[in-house]
């Protein structure tokens, strides 16, 4: 499709259980994000790749949280040991090119809308 | 102090009002500015980018002030399907979004 994939629309899971978002973003797009959006609330942001970089971490609330880029296209984020805090519209968003460059659209996935009961 | 803030509204309005939303931020370094849109239960679109010159788009206009370190969106003649939430976006090394203005317009 011409968008920003992801899978699954939704994810009902129990605490303790590990779960795994996907997301397939634009083709040709070098740049990946996730955030989280809880209830009412805005967007946090988690983890930026930018092409081969090394990406930017500095958002995942815990080490339970992790993601990773294969071939610098497809991106999971994978939470272990879910927690109820952790229900959210998990969204990922891609742009052609990175922070630094005056494109400004990030294009947005629908979202993974996580339950942890 | 939130690195992005924004008054979470909501702002109700009728038909035709003209409104105003600002949005502050921390990190004075930060160097690109966007606007976006969401609407309930689904996902952020970009609605314009704000350049140090403000700039228009049809009904909307985009303001930046540096010294101040805000930036604002007015919407003229608001229109129903103009309800949703707006997001102010500020990117210094990543985009930072604030938790957005809720804008209810009225028949």
């Amino acid at each position: 499709g011409a968008g920003v994939s992801q899978s699954p629309s939704n994810k009902v899971t129990e605490k303790g259980k590990d779960v795994e978002l996907r997301c397939d973003p634009i083709s040709g797009h070098t740049a990946l994000y996730w955030y989280r959006q809880s209830l009412g609330q805005g967007l946090e942001f988690l983890i930026y790749f930018q092409g081969n970089s090394a990406p930017d971490k500095s958002g995942l609330p815990s080490d339970r949280f992790s993601a990773e880029r294969t071939g610098g296209s497809v991106s999971t984020l994978t939470i272990q040991r879910t927690q109820q805090e952790d229900s959210a519209v998990y969204l990922c968003a891609s742009s052609l090119l990175g922070t630094g460059w005056d494109t400004g659209e990030l294009f947005f996935g629908e979202g993974s809308r996580l339950t942890v009961l | 102090r939130k690195e992005v803030e924004q008054d979470p509204g909501p702002f109700n309005v009728p038909e035709g009002a003209t409104v105003a939303f600002n949005c502050t931020y921390s990190n004075s370094a930060s160097q690109s500015f966007f606007w976006y849109r969401q609407d309930c239960r689904k996902e952020p679109k970009l609605l314009m980018s704000v350049y140090s010159s403000g700039n228009e788009d049809g009904r909307f206009t985009a303001q930046l002030n540096r010294a101040s370190q805000y930036i604002s969106l007015l919407i003229r003649d608001s229109k129903l399907s103009d309800s949703a939430t707006y997001l102010c976006v500020v990117s210094p090394l990543r985009y930072i979004f604030g938790t957005g203005t809720r804008l209810k317009v009225l028949a």
